[in-house]
């Protein structure tokens, strides 16, 4: 079935480090990718997507690009600031139903000045 | 636009009372929306899909009797957990969408905590 993997956190960064979180997918034919971030006491809010193989999503820093070939949907930032301190989800949702979200565990991030 | 509002935020019930959470789309209509439950260090799982004016449609192995859902409006889907137990202490969120084109958004959440 269809299904999203993230890697473990927590993840505690200093501010201005690199970000990667990983993501990889099992899904039958080409699904939507997403990341989410849920802000202390907030709902998920989209930070980027992308839609087919090769897509770059990019927001506010972030990026990731959806890998055909390796079924992943890394995201990274370049330098991190303590406000992006956050849980941040990886989901996909399948090309034939268009509407269930299929999310991974989630990745709490901590920068720290 | 497109804001969902989900109320309460967090919870704390006795063990075998009802527990409502409400999930409003604030400026735009539903007739779907999605229930979803999280698990600590588990993923969002989906429970079940609430149709405005029909039945809810459930995940294999949502009690449906457990979580009931009520969507009586365009703006409003309710989940209540029915005689909750402690093993009911989640998270629980939902969402919905005003079209395909402008995606899914979620609402903040509530926490349960059955004691």
């Amino acid at each position: 079935g269809d299904s999203v993997t993230q890697m473990e956190g927590p993840v505690t960064l200093s501010e201005e480090a690199f970000l990667t979180i990983n993501c990889t997918y099992t899904a039958t034919g080409y699904p939507s990718l997403f990341w989410y971030v849920q802000y202390p006491g907030e709902g998920l809010q989209l930070l980027l997507k992308a839609t087919k193989a090769d897509d770059k999503g990019s927001n506010k820093g972030f990026e990731a690009t959806y890998r055909k070939e390796t079924t992943s949907f890394h995201l990274e930032k370049g330098s991190v600031q303590v406000s992006d301190s956050a849980v941040y989800f990886c989901a996909l949702v399948p090309r034939l139903t268009g509407n269930q979200f299929y999310f991974g565990t989630g990745t709490s991030l901590t920068v720290i000045p | 636009g497109a804001v969902v509002s989900q109320h309460p935020s967090r919870v704390i019930c006795k063990s075998g009372t009802s527990v409502k959470i409400e999930c409003r789309s604030l400026d735009f209509q539903a007739t779907t929306m999605f229930w979803y439950r999280q698990f600590p260090k588990q993923s969002l799982m989906l429970m079940a899909t609430s149709n405005e004016g029909s039945k809810a449609t459930y995940e294999q192995g949502v009690e449906k009797d457990k979580f009931l859902i009520n969507h009586a409006s365009l703006t409003l889907s309710t989940l209540t957990v029915t005689s909750a137990h402690p093993e009911d202490s989640s998270f629980y969120i939902c969402s919905a969408s005003p079209d395909r084109v402008y995606g899914y958004t979620f609402g903040s959440g509530t926490r349960l905590t059955v004691v």
